[in-house]
């Protein structure tokens, strides 16, 4: 059975950093590109990045192109996000999510994290 | 940017009602759309992708059709577990959302 665990969320500064981390099993890792997509309170899914199975290709959406970086370490079966230069408007519950099928990115995210809450305020 | 939008954006439903939930998008996009269900507090759910492939698993009641710029998500026989909002995906964009509640 695919997990996906996300951890890292938490209250930061505008203009901090935070790094999300999850940590996948049930499923060959290494054989799937990934995303993370995040969810403001009471707003809509908005799709954030994505990476290719072996990480050598990248996704952003423009809302957070050149702040965020997203990331993975296979041999840990651990997918990261790295963001900086946080805002109020990233304040959301960010998933990970599996793309489907196998290799390059599809954009069909057929098994999702619980997510975790990151904050942005002072 | 495809813009991608879903209606209605509520819709209220009776069980064993059949239920249509429109997606248009800005342009065509062939048949690369994805379908999901997400209920309040939880993660999405994938349901259908290319359009119209019923991911394994969820009941054969959801259908989707469509291509080129305008799709639908159909459940047939509105069950209580199908409540919750509804949310179509073009590669990195999502629409609004559609949310299915009891009238």
């Amino acid at each position: 059975e695919v997990e996906l665990l996300e951890s890292g969320g938490g209250l930061v500064q505008p203009g901090g950093s935070l790094r999300l981390s999850c940590e996948a099993s049930g499923f060959t890792f290494n054989n799937y590109g990934m995303h993370w997509v995040r969810q403001a309170p009471g707003k809509a899914l908005e799709w954030v990045a994505a990476l290719s199975y072996s990480g050598s290709l990248t996704y952003y959406a423009d809302s957070v192109k050149g702040r965020f970086t997203i990331s993975r370490d296979n041999s840990k079966n651990i997918l990261y996000l790295h963001m900086n230069n946080l805002r109020a408007e990233d304040t959301a519950i960010y998933y990970c999510a599996k793309d489907s099928p196998q290799w390059l990115v599809h954009y069909y995210c057929d098994s999702w994290g619980q997510g975790t809450l990151v904050s942005v305020s002072s | 940017d495809i813009q991608m939008t879903q209606s209605p954006s509520t819709l209220s439903a009776s069980i064993g009602d059949r239920v249509t939930i429109t997606c248009r998008a800005s342009q065509s996009i062939s048949d690369w759309l994805a379908w999901y269900q997400q209920k309040p507090g939880k993660a999405p759910n994938l349901l259908i992708y290319r359009a119209s492939n019923l991911k394994v698993g969820v009941p054969s009641r959801f259908s989707g059709s469509g291509s080129g710029a305008e799709f639908t998500l159909t459940i047939n026989s509105l069950q209580p577990d199908d409540f919750g909002t509804y949310y179509c995906q073009h590669q990195g964009t999502f629409g609004r959302g559609t949310r299915v509640d009891l009238k």
